[in-house]
């Protein structure tokens, strides 16, 4: 089972500045199946990133994801008022068939 | 537009059987792979299941295998999840995901949930 562990539990930044969140795996993920999703408070998830790089449809090019094998990182280059949320990265695996990572909660200074 | 939405969620007893649906709308259902993902209270989010577009391909997390059924009705476009025997560590929101992914070139590459409901609660207590 490949675990996924989210760094930091909580950020916190002021709007204007760069905001990096990192995933980490237990195992070799494919940055094919590595995925990105903020939640807001009260509301369902939103996809970001998918295949490790590429922005979901609507998603502004501040958020920018990278990385490979067991480290990835997703990156908000300037915050802006609605970014503070809660973020989860995904894999897909063999068993479980996905797993989320334990969220970091981005919040404003 | 593409539109889940998620209802049968409520209180039950300890032990009780309690059946989710989900509503698709605005796609065509068919061919989509569904997920149920459920957040407890102040927690993160857990995959708990996933059907595929037929039916043919069903898989559970260990933590509701044996007590969970998905299911889904492709001419009514919709997915449910039965849930029996609960217990109260299944108290959660419970969300319908559509599962996309690219698999033109044979295995399926970037797959991701591109699309969810809005979750319907299920508190687990006596």
């Amino acid at each position: 089972e490949i675990v996924l562990t989210q760094s930091p539990g909580t950020l916190s930044l002021s709007p204007g500045e760069r905001a990096t969140l990192s995933c980490r795996a237990s195992q070799s993920v494919s940055s094919s199946y590595l995925v990105w999703y903020q939640q807001k408070l009260g509301q369902a998830p939103r996809l970001l990133i998918y295949g490790a790089s590429i922005r979901a449809t609507g998603v502004p090019d501040r958020f920018s994801g990278s990385g490979s094998g067991t480290d990835f990182i997703l990156t908000i280059s300037r915050l802006e008022p609605e970014d503070f949320a809660v973020y989860y990265c995904q894999q897909y695996g063999s068993s479980p068939r996905y797993s989320f990572g334990q969220g970091t909660k981005l919040e404003m200074k | 537009e593409v539109q889940l939405v998620e209802s049968g969620g409520g209180l039950i007893q300890p032990g009780g059987s309690l059946r989710l649906s989900c509503a698709a709308s605005g796609f065509n259902f068919n061919p989509y792979s569904m997920n149920w993902v459920r957040q407890a209270p102040g927690k993160g989010l857990e995959w708990i299941s996933y059907i595929d577009g037929s039916s043919s391909a069903i898989y559970y997390a260990d933590s509701v295998k044996g007590r969970f059924t998905t299911s889904r009705d492709n001419a009514r476009k919709f997915v449910y999840l039965q849930m029996n025997n609960v217990r109260a560590e299944d108290t959660a929101i419970y969300y319908c995901a559509r599962d996309v992914a690219d698999c033109a070139s044979g295995p399926c590459y970037e797959i991701r949930f591109d699309f969810w409901g809005q979750g319907t609660l299920v508190t687990v207590s006596s």
